[in-house]
């Protein structure tokens, strides 16, 4: 079964609204795990790195204030999207780092900003 | 900056064809790389990882690929592929003692087999 779980897996909000993302590690305490943007026909983004206890490190040109990211666990990270725009539609997907084990995605959420 | 290439958008081969699929990256460094699959409507899957030692690296589902230093290569193989194994197929890179644990995907090769 899956070992990172990630939900919801498909969100449709109001422009303005904001969105929070879920990702669990179900069976690896996770210290690090990773945010990705995926637009269509185009490669995975890191988005931020989420630091459990600590901030996140985000990527040049990702705006802090509008993605925030919490990791207040080992077993949990959730990225909040704010005030949410259409332009923000896009595929999310967190991955830990289990070590040796390499990275293990979740199912990714698509979110559709109306 | 880093980046990682890979050569084919998209492939179309018939079943039973041998796959090789491109995979370069630009970083001088060592760096440890990864073969990801993500099947339609699936999250990405690790189909292979080299992090040292013997070049040659055998993932799952029949799938290898040789790191080749000299040529800041990762090449992906199948000697005979599969229906199944429909899906894109995405090169990613980390980058050792630098940032740790952010992999730099390639933007993907698309693979479509033919029944």
């Amino acid at each position: 079964g899956a070992v990172v779980s990630q939900h919801p897996s498909w969100v449709i909000c109001k422009s303005g609204t904001s969105v929070k993302i879920e990702c669990r590690s179900l069976d690896f305490q996770a210290t690090t795990m990773f945010w990705y943007r995926q637009f269509p026909k185009q490669s995975l983004m890191l988005m931020a790195t989420s630091n459990e206890g600590s901030k996140a490190t985000y990527e040049q040109g990702v705006e802090k204030d509008k993605f925030l990211i919490n990791h207040a666990s080992l077993t949990l990270s959730t990225l909040t999207v704010t005030s949410a725009h259409p332009e923000d539609s896009s595929f999310y997907i967190c991955s830990v780092d289990r070590g040796l084990r390499g990275y293990t995605f979740g199912s990714g959420t698509r979110l559709t900003v109306v | 900056a880093q980046s990682v290439s890979q050569h084919n958008h998209h492939v179309i081969l018939s079943e039973a064809a041998s796959l090789e699929l491109g995979c370069n990256y630009s970083y001088g460094g060592t760096v440890n790389l990864f073969w990801y699959v993500q099947y339609p409507g699936q999250h990405l899957q690790l189909l292979l990882k080299y992090f040292s030692g013997d070049p040659l690296v055998k993932g799952i589902k029949g799938f290898e690929a040789e790191f080749i230093k000299s040529k800041f290569s990762f090449n992906l193989r199948k000697p005979s592929v599969q229906w199944s194994d429909t899906a894109e197929y995405f090169c990613a890179v980390t980058l050792y003692g630098g940032s740790q644990g952010n992999l730099i995907f390639g933007k993907g090769t698309k693979l479509s087999v033919k029944p």
